[in-house]
């Protein structure tokens, strides 16, 4: 079936690494994408990896993937109070016609103090 | 800037009424979604479009209707038939269409929060 499970909550102290862990079912999912959602608003697009690579590092993200496991992992170094929000795992899921159906985990909330 | 845009920000419905929430793009993208989140939960596809003048249901297509008459718009009905539409709506849009493009992201709007009155 289709499910994304990620923990629902983190707290870390501004200034160390934030880590975000996501499980996934669907073996064929060829992109893993991480969302951040701030109060209010909608969704942003973080990041993404392709489901042949091991890692992606983007500035203060890195993302690991292990396929192996179905695990996929988002950090962020340095972690700022404008970091604090919700990060949602996806996985997608193609189908004929170039439609692609996106998987949400709940999300994670990032909490970030002093 | 391109973009999505929702509106309203906003949305009150009376028991009874439709409501209908607008979605427009000018990313020049060929498909559309519409999203509900509750909260604490993960997003749910209510309906999508590949191309202008065609539609499938989501997961949770009850109680709700789009329409796709042109490719920058795709407007979300919310009828009396859906008993419990208080949730935040999201919409999307991502290049779709051929094959070759299937992987390219979703990328999003700000949302509309509906509550009943």
């Amino acid at each position: 079936g289709e499910d994304v499970e990620q923990s629902l909550f983190l707290s870390v102290r501004e200034g160390d690494s934030s880590v975000i862990n996501c499980t996934y079912t669907d073996s064929s999912s060829t992109y893993l994408y991480w969302y951040k959602q701030e109060p209010g608003a909608g969704l942003q697009l973080l990041t993404y990896i392709f489901s042949n690579m091991d890692m992606k590092q983007d500035q203060r993200l890195t993302v690991l993937l292990n396929k192996k496991d179905k695990h996929l992992s988002l950090r962020i170094a340095d972690t700022q109070t404008g970091d604090s929000a919700i990060y949602f795992c996806a996985e997608t899921m193609v189908f004929s016609g170039g439609y692609n159906k996106l998987i949400f985990g709940a999300g994670t909330r990032l909490a970030v103090h002093p | 800037d391109g973009g999505i845009t929702q509106s309203p920000k906003y949305l009150f419905r009376k028991e009874g009424q439709n409501v209908t929430l607008s979605c427009e793009q000018n990313l020049n993208h060929d498909a559309m979604y519409w999203y509900r989140q509750d909260p604490g939960q993960g997003l749910r596809l209510i309906y999508y479009s590949q191309i202008v003048n065609d539609f499938q249901k989501g997961d949770i297509a009850e109680g709700y209707s789009v329409s796709r008459e042109k490719k920058e718009s795709f407007p979300l009905t919310v009828t009396s038939a859906q008993k419990n539409p208080t949730a935040f709506y999201l919409c999307a849009s991502s290049i779709g269409g051929r094959r070759q493009y299937s992987n390219q992201p979703q990328h999003f709007g700000d949302g509309t929060r509906l509550s009943i009155l």
